[in-house]
C-alpha cells in the first residue's frame, strides 16, 4: 500500500511569506501529526489531527497552523516566515493516533 | 524541551558484528515505545515498537528490550549490515490518548566494512 507522501519535498521561501505543506496518509489512517527536525533541536511535535478535529499541539507559535480535511489529508500552514522556520517538516499517519506511527519522507523547508 | 534521551550519540560498529543503542526515558507512565531508523534525506523509517506490558520483542535481525525498573529501553541489531548506517531514534508516547511521540536526540551508527 501507498505510504505517507508529502508535497512538496523542497521549498525555498523568503522571510515574512508563508507556506503551506500537504501530507496525504496511508488509506485507512485517520490520525495525521505533524514534526518538525532540525539539528538543534531535534524532532519536535507540531500537532495532531484526527478526524478533521486538532487534539493536540506542541509549543510552537500561533504562526504555525494546520488542518485536517474528510478525506484525512492534511496541511500545515506557517505565516510570517522567520530564518528560524528552517527545518525539515514531516508528517507521520496512524490508525487512531496511539500507536503505530509511519513517517512521510517530508518536506525541506529553507527561508532566506 | 521534551526529550526521551540516548546514552551515545555515535556508534561504530564492524560489519557483521551486533549493535546495541540505548536509551533511556523518564516518564514511568510512558505506554509505548518505538524504534526509528533515519537516512539521510530521508523521513524516519519504522523499525519495531514495544508497548509498556511487555518486555521484549523481536524483529527481523532485531531485538527492543524494556526495563521499566530502570527506565532504559535498547535495540539490539544482529550482524549489523553496511546498510544499517543511519541515524537511530528512540521515541515515547507518554500516555494514552496523548497522540505524539517525543523523540531522543538519536545515535549515528556507523558500519565498518
Amino acid at each position: 500500500k501507498a505510504g505517507v507522501t508529502q508535497t512538496p519535498r523542497y521549498l525555498i521561501k523568503t522571510r515574512g511569506q508563508q507556506v503551506t505543506l500537504s501530507c496525504s496518509p496511508i488509506s485507512g489512517h485517520r490520525s495525521v501529526s505533524w514534526y518538525q527536525q532540525t539539528p538543534g533541536q531535534g524532532l519536535q511535535f507540531l500537532f495532531e489531527y484526527f478526524s478533521e478535529t486538532q487534539r493536540n499541539k506542541g509549543n510552537f507559535p500561533g504562526r504555525f497552523s494546520g488542518r485536517q480535511f474528510s478525506n484525512s489529508r492534511s496541511e500545515m500552514n506557517v505565516s510570517t516566515l522567520e530564518l528560524g522556520d528552517s527545518a525539515l517538516y514531516l508528517c507521520a499517519s496512524s490508525l487512531d493516533g496511539n500507536y503505530g506511527y509511519t513517517f512521510g519522507s517530508g518536506t525541506r523547508l529553507t527561508v532566506v | 524541551g521534551e526529550s526521551v534521551g540516548l546514552h551515545l550519540p555515535t556508534l561504530s560498529v564492524q560489519e557483521g558484528d551486533n549493535s546495541i543503542i540505548n536509551c533511556a526515558y523518564s516518564n514511568s507512565a510512558s505506554d509505548y515505545f518505538i524504534w526509528y531508523k533515519q537516512e539521510s534525506g530521508k523521513g524516519p523509517q519504522f523499525i519495531i515498537d514495544i508497548r509498556s506490558n511487555m518486555d521484549k520483542r523481536q524483529g527481523q535481525r532485531v531485538t527492543v528490550l524494556l526495563n521499566k525498573t530502570v527506565k532504559h529501553l535498547s535495540l539490539q541489531i544482529a550482524a549489523t549490515q553496511p546498510g544499517d548506517s543511519a541515524v537511530y531514534f528512540c521515541a515515547e508516547k507518554k500516555k494514552q490518548n496523548d497522540y505524539k511521540l517525543s523523540f531522543g536526540a538519536g545515535t549515528t551508527v556507523t558500519v565498518r566494512a
